[in-house]
């Protein structure tokens, strides 16, 4: 089993509508749980981090953790075609440092 | 203030040749971490590092890479001997603290190819 799991995509959502991403991950000790953004030959960008049960929200996304279910998403609500990229789960195992373990991440295609 | 800076953006290198990245962190922080991203693949964690020592070097291959992250410079990252299967980008990271729940900023990115 992989240790950060993600649908490889390529979801495709309507300009307007919500786009939901999945992670999983394995290491039932990790702590915390990041989301990148990283268009094509680009760097990640952070978009918000969560480590701690519920809801996270920042203007249109809203990270949700389930540390029972090890399972964490992202909710991007009105997407825009600017949100087109891949996005990246990232779980950090340590409670010191920010080396992360990634997901092979999910394209999102938000058509106009 | 500066982002992580990342150099040189792109690095062809013959097979055998030596490759050296660099990286400096954005000011204040002391902590870099070292990824490297295979075309079509995610990020893969190679090296953690604060000023002058290695805190973690568990995603280096065993041969032929290295890092260091001296008192005065930036961190460099240093492929010996390449080969063709070490063309990727290379991406560095910062953070101020060691803290789990801080950020870690990207810089752009070395994209090496082996020819």
């Amino acid at each position: 089993q992989k240790e950060v799991e993600q649908n490889s995509g390529p979801l495709s959502v309507p300009e307007g509508a919500i786009a939901s991403l999945n992670c999983t991950y394995s290491d039932r000790g990790s702590q915390s749980f990041f989301w990148y953004r990283q268009y094509s030959g680009k760097s990640p960008e952070l978009i918000m981090f969560i480590y701690s049960n519920g809801d996270k929200e920042d203007g249109r996304f809203t990270a949700q953790l389930n540390k029972a279910s090890q399972y964490v998403s992202l909710l991007i609500r009105d997407s825009q075609p600017s949100d087109s990229a891949t996005y990246l789960c990232a779980v950090n195992r340590d409670n010191y440092g920010q080396n992360f373990v990634f997901g092979p991440g999910t394209r999102l295609s938000v058509l106009p | 203030n500066a982002g992580v800076m990342q150099n040189p953006r792109h690095l062809v290198r013959r097979r055998g040749q030596e490759a050296r990245l660099r990286c400096s962190p954005m000011k204040g922080h002391s902590h870099v971490y070292w990824y490297r991203q295979l075309p079509e693949e995610g990020l893969k964690f190679m090296v953690y590092l604060q000023k002058e020592n290695i805190i973690d070097e568990s995603g280096m291959p065993k041969e032929r890479f290295s890092a260091e992250f001296p008192k005065e410079g930036p961190s460099i990252l240093r492929i010996q001997q390449v080969v063709r299967g070490d063309s990727a980008a290379y991406f560095c990271a910062s953070s101020p603290l060691a803290d789990s729940n801080t950020e870690a900023f990207f810089g752009q990115g070395t994209r090496l190819t082996v020819v």
